[in-house]
C-alpha cells in the first residue's frame, strides 16, 4: 500500500512537555507538509519541506520543529513554547514540488491533547 | 491579498438531490483550483482540481466542478446526494509564481439528511 502514516493517532501531554509526532510517506515524494487543523480555522501551515535537509517555516511556525533527515520522513516537535498545542495535525506530501499544480496527499492526523 | 472564501459554513441537502458548494478566490495570475473532502477524525482526501483547459472538472465519488474565470469561482456539485457524502469540504487555491504553498478556506460543513 502506498501513502502517508503518521503515529500516534491519539497523542496526551503534559504542560512543559516537547512532543513528536512521526510522518512517514512511502509515495516517493519530495514535498511534505505539517498543517495544524483547529474548527473553524481551515488548514493553517506550520512547516514544509521541498528537498532533504532543506525546510521553511509556514504561517505558524512558532513553538514547532522539523526534520527532514530522510525523504519519506517529516517529524514534528511540538514544543513547550506552543502556547496552545492542543489541535489536529495533518501531514501531507506532494510529488514535484516546484508543480503547482500537483495535488497533496494527506495522512490520517494526529489529535494532540494538552492536559 | 490571495484568499480563498467558502460563504457558506454549512450546507443542508436532501438525499437526492443536487448539491452545490460554493467557493471563490482572489489571485494574482492563473490559479489552480482543488477540492478536498475530510471525514471526522480523518486526513483530507482530493477530490478534483483545475489546471487549465475544460472549466468543468469531473473527480472522486461523482463530483464536478466549474471553474468560472469571470466570476472567480470553483463550485463543487454533484447531480444526487448520498448520506454518505455528509462531511467537511475544502477548497483550495495555488496561483502560478507561489507553487510552495496552498490557500485554504475555511471549509463547509454538508449534510445530507436522509
Amino acid at each position: 500500500d502506498g501513502g502517508i502514516t503518521q503515529s500516534p493517532k491519539y497523542l496526551f501531554r503534559k504542560e512543559g512537555q516537547n512532543v513528536t509526532l512521526s510522518c512517514e510517506q512511502n509515495l516517493n515524494h519530495d514535498a511534505m507538509y505539517w498543517y495544524r487543523q483547529d474548527p473553524g480555522q481551515g488548514l493553517r501551515l506550520i512547516y514544509y519541506s521541498q528537498i532533504v535537509n532543506d525546510f521553511q517555516k509556514g504561517d505558524i511556525a512558532e513553538g514547532y520543529s522539523v526534520s527532514r533527515e530522510k525523504k519519506e520522513s517529516f517529524p514534528l516537535t511540538v514544543t513547550s513554547a506552543q502556547k496552545n498545542p492542543t489541535a489536529f495535525y495533518l501531514c501531507a506530501s506532494s510529488d514535484l514540488a516546484t508543480a503547482a499544480y500537483n495535488e497533496q496527499f494527506f495522512g490520517p492526523g494526529t489529535r494532540l491533547t494538552v492536559l | 491579498a490571495q484568499s480563498v472564501a467558502q460563504p457558506e459554513d454549512q450546507v443542508n441537502v436532501a438525499e437526492g438531490n443536487p448539491l452545490t458548494v460554493k467557493c471563490t478566490y482572489s489571485v494574482s495570475g492563473n490559479p489552480y483550483l482543488f477540492w478536498y473532502v475530510q471525514y471526522p477524525n480523518r486526513g483530507l482526501q482530493f477530490l478534483l482540481k483545475y489546471i487549465t483547459g475544460d472549466n468543468l472538472v469531473k473527480g472522486s465519488y461523482g463530483f464536478e466542478a466549474e471553474f468560472n474565470k469571470s466570476q472567480t469561482s470553483f463550485h463543487l456539485k454533484k447531480p444526487s446526494a448520498l448520506v454518505s457524502d455528509s462531511a467537511l469540504y475544502f477548497c483550495a487555491v495555488r496561483y502560478a509564481g507561489n507553487n510552495r504553498k496552498l490557500i485554504w478556506g475555511l471549509g463547509t460543513s454538508l449534510a445530507v439528511n436522509p
